[in-house]
């Protein structure tokens, strides 16, 4: 069994600040891992992804995340916030079923990002 | 038109009537799904379709009852839905059905049940 916990269900960010939202797994062997953006009355979004290689990657939008396997995370970061970031971000983890052959997706319960001017 | 679209965007029904959600994904992918999401709960996956083949059925009540006559369209069937089914009803397909293809959502049906 796997669990995704993303700390904090709401982020307020000031325009041009860091962005960091936090999620950190749990797993027994290297997953894939994604964050999905969801704006307001749309679908989610993928935003990036690591499957294999570089443990840093970069998505759209300017954000960014790093995978570390020794702390268990793959935290979301954005240099400079923009007005256009808010909305609720998700992190996702797939991981082969304890035994099994099949992958499970699990998401986050997200994370509302709000941008002040 | 592209991506992922779900037909209707709002749907407000009584208890004891039945209606059906549409999915259509232009993208050529092989598996779709339908998942529920529900305000301060994690997304939950209902059922996954991989080559018009079910194979993954969440422990979903009989009142919920999937379709997918081809690789490119999926109905989720609704009949005598309780209140609390009242949700954001997402449908998402992916090149197929393997852990490391992302998933492309449609922009969801939002549920009522009076």
């Amino acid at each position: 069994a796997q669990s995704v916990t993303q700390l904090g269900s709401h982020v307020s960010v000031s325009e041009g600040a860091l962005v960091l939202l936090r999620c950190n797994y749990s797993s027994s062997v290297p997953p894939y891992l994604f964050w999905y953006v969801q704006y307001p009355n749309q679908g989610l979004q993928l935003l990036l992804k690591y499957t294999t290689g570089a443990t840093l990657v970069k998505g759209i939008n300017g954000f960014e995340a790093e995978f570390k396997k020794s702390e268990t995370s793959f935290h979301l970061t954005k240099p400079s916030a923009h007005m256009s970031d808010a909305a609720e971000y998700f992190c996702a983890v797939s991981d082969l079923e304890s035994g099994g052959s099949n992958y499970k997706l699990t998401f986050g319960k997200g994370t509302l990002l709000t941008v002040n001017p | 038109e592209t991506g992922v679209t779900q037909t209707p965007r709002h749907l407000v029904m009584g208890m004891t009537n039945k209606k059906s959600l549409k999915c259509e994904q232009h993208l050529g992918h092989n598996a779709m799904y339908w998942y529920k999401q529900s305000a301060k709960k994690p997304l939950e996956l209902m059922f996954v379709y991989s080559l018009e083949e079910r194979v993954e059925n969440n422990s979903v009540p009989s009142r919920f009852s999937p379709e997918c006559p081809n690789s490119s369209h999926l109905f989720l069937h609704l009949h005598t839905l309780q209140p609390e089914d009242s949700a954001l009803y997402l449908c998402a397909s992916s090149q197929e059905n393997a852990g490391n293809s992302p998933l492309h959502f449609g922009n969801g049906t939002r549920l009522t049940v009076t």
